[in-house]
């Protein structure tokens, strides 16, 4: 079946610092692949997409690019503020239109200043 | 315009008893999905209607769970004979179909089985 593995947390980062946050899946076929992110007492709410191969999704600085060799996703920001502290969440969308999402089980970042 | 609601946003119950956990999605979407998240953990699928019908139920747990979507709005997640292992934030999403993959989160209910 289908499933997600992200890196665990909880991760600690200095304002201004680089982020990586890893995220591997396991699919059949060419799965879409999410960014998710909850913010304190916030929804999950979509931070970026990519639906194919090779594909860079990015939004509020962050990026990620689709990786079918090494089956990854990885998220990365280059400079991250006090206002990114969240729950990060790695997702792959199967059937169609992606209706079903498997999820990882969450990065929890926090940014001190 | 109005996001996903989602109510109660908390419910505590005792063991053995019924409830019912309501989803209003964002108006147009025809699509809408439950998820639970138990803690720690990341949501996983329960069910996806399309318009008024289930189009997958594979992720529901067993046969305590049951959803409606009467007129293809809101929808109600019902939990019979609720366990200690049923408590978890319940999600509701919602999505317009055929134009875009993305899913609109609700702020869930946390429900606590005592």
């Amino acid at each position: 079946g289908n499933s997600v593995t992200q890196m665990e947390g909880p991760v600690t980062l200095s304002e201004e610092a680089f982020l990586t946050i890893n995220c591997t899946y396991t699919a059949t076929g060419y799965p879409s692949l999410f960014w998710y992110v909850q913010y304190p007492g916030e929804g999950l709410q979509l931070l970026l997409k990519a639906t194919k191969a090779d594909d860079k999704g990015s939004n509020k600085g962050f990026e990620a690019t689709y990786r079918k060799e090494t089956t990854s996703f990885h998220l990365e920001k280059g400079s991250v503020q006090v206002s990114d502290s969240a729950v990060y969440f790695c997702a792959l969308g199967s059937g169609a239109g992606s209706y079903q999402l498997t999820f990882g089980k969450g990065t929890k970042l926090s940014v001190i200043p | 315009g109005a996001g996903v609601s989602q109510t109660p946003s908390n419910k505590v119950t005792e063991k053995g008893k019924y409830v019912e956990l309501r989803c209003d999605p964002i108006s147009g979407h025809t699509a809408l999905y439950w998820y639970r998240q138990s803690l720690g953990q990341g949501p996983e699928f329960l069910i996806y209607f399309q318009g008024t019908g289930a189009a997958d139920d594979s992720g529901l747990p067993n046969d305590r769970f049951f959803a409606v979507r009467p007129e293809g709005s809101v929808s109600t997640l019902k939990i019979q004979r609720t366990e200690r292992g049923d408590s978890a934030v319940y999600l509701c999403a919602s999505k317009i179909s055929g134009v875009s993959e993305t899913q609109y989160f609700g702020p869930g209910t946390r429900l606590l089985v005592l």
